[in-house]
């Protein structure tokens, strides 16, 4: 089983929509969560950090469960400018606070 | 914010062959690096850990002896692939955490797409 899962998509959706991801991940010893962004071809960029009680930046609302070890990222009123495959990743402690990928969820917003 | 840079941006290479790759960090120094590894429609996956002036650690399934890792100041670490095979491409990323700053932040390079033929 993988350490983080995603559905790989991709979703396509329409400008306007709101639109959810979600991410589940097996190692219950995960201390820090994030999404990131990343176009084809290109590095990961740093999304948005994740917290327990919910956080929000601007169109993008972020959610952690500990209890189920599911991770979502909403995206409100996509623009085509948000298409991308975006990554969730999780720190386990110890050691060098690894960064662990899931494989990407695709986005792909249309006119 | 902080600025990693990665040379060469790609490279096309026969098969056998050796390629370095460098990855520098502009803006702080970095004690870390990271070397990732992404196959298409995968995800990232870490082969190493760089130490400045120590030996990397490498993931399980990763050939040290493949993969050379040299970290040898605060702002450079450079990866080897050696004798590189077709199934060595994929595209290279190097990522460095910025201890000294205000938050524990990994910064990632622009990636290395390599090509074995």
């Amino acid at each position: 089983r993988k350490e983080v899962e995603q559905d790989p998509g991709p979703f396509n959706v329409p400008e306007g929509a709101t639109v959810a991801f979600n991410c589940t991940y097996s190692n219950s010893a995960s201390q820090s969560f994030f999404w990131y962004r990343q176009d084809c071809r290109k590095e990961p960029k740093l999304l948005m950090s994740v917290y327990s009680s919910g956080n929000e930046d601007g169109r993008f609302t972020a959610q952690l469960n500990r209890a189920s070890q599911y991770i979502s990222l909403l995206i409100r009123d996509s623009k085509l400018s948000d298409s991308a495959t975006y990554l969730c990743v999780v720190i386990h402690s110890g050691g060098y606070n690894k960064l662990i990928f899931g494989a990407g969820t695709r986005l792909a917003v249309h006119p | 914010g902080a600025v990693v840079s990665q040379h060469p941006s790609w490279v096309i290479c026969k098969s056998g062959t050796s390629v370095k790759i460098e990855c520098r960090s502009l803006d702080f120094q970095a004690t870390t690096m990271f070397w990732y590894r992404q196959f298409p429609k995968q995800s990232l996956m870490l082969m190493a850990t760089s130490n400045e002036g120590s030996k990397a650690t490498y993931e399980q399934g990763v050939e040290k002896d493949k993969f050379l890792i040299n970290h040898a100041s605060l702002t450079l670490s450079t990866l080897t692939v050696t004798s590189a095979h077709p199934e060595d491409s994929s595209f290279y990323i190097c990522s460095t955490r910025d201890s000294g700053g205000a938050t524990d932040t990994q910064y990632f390079g622009p990636g290395t797409r390599l090509t074995v033929l």
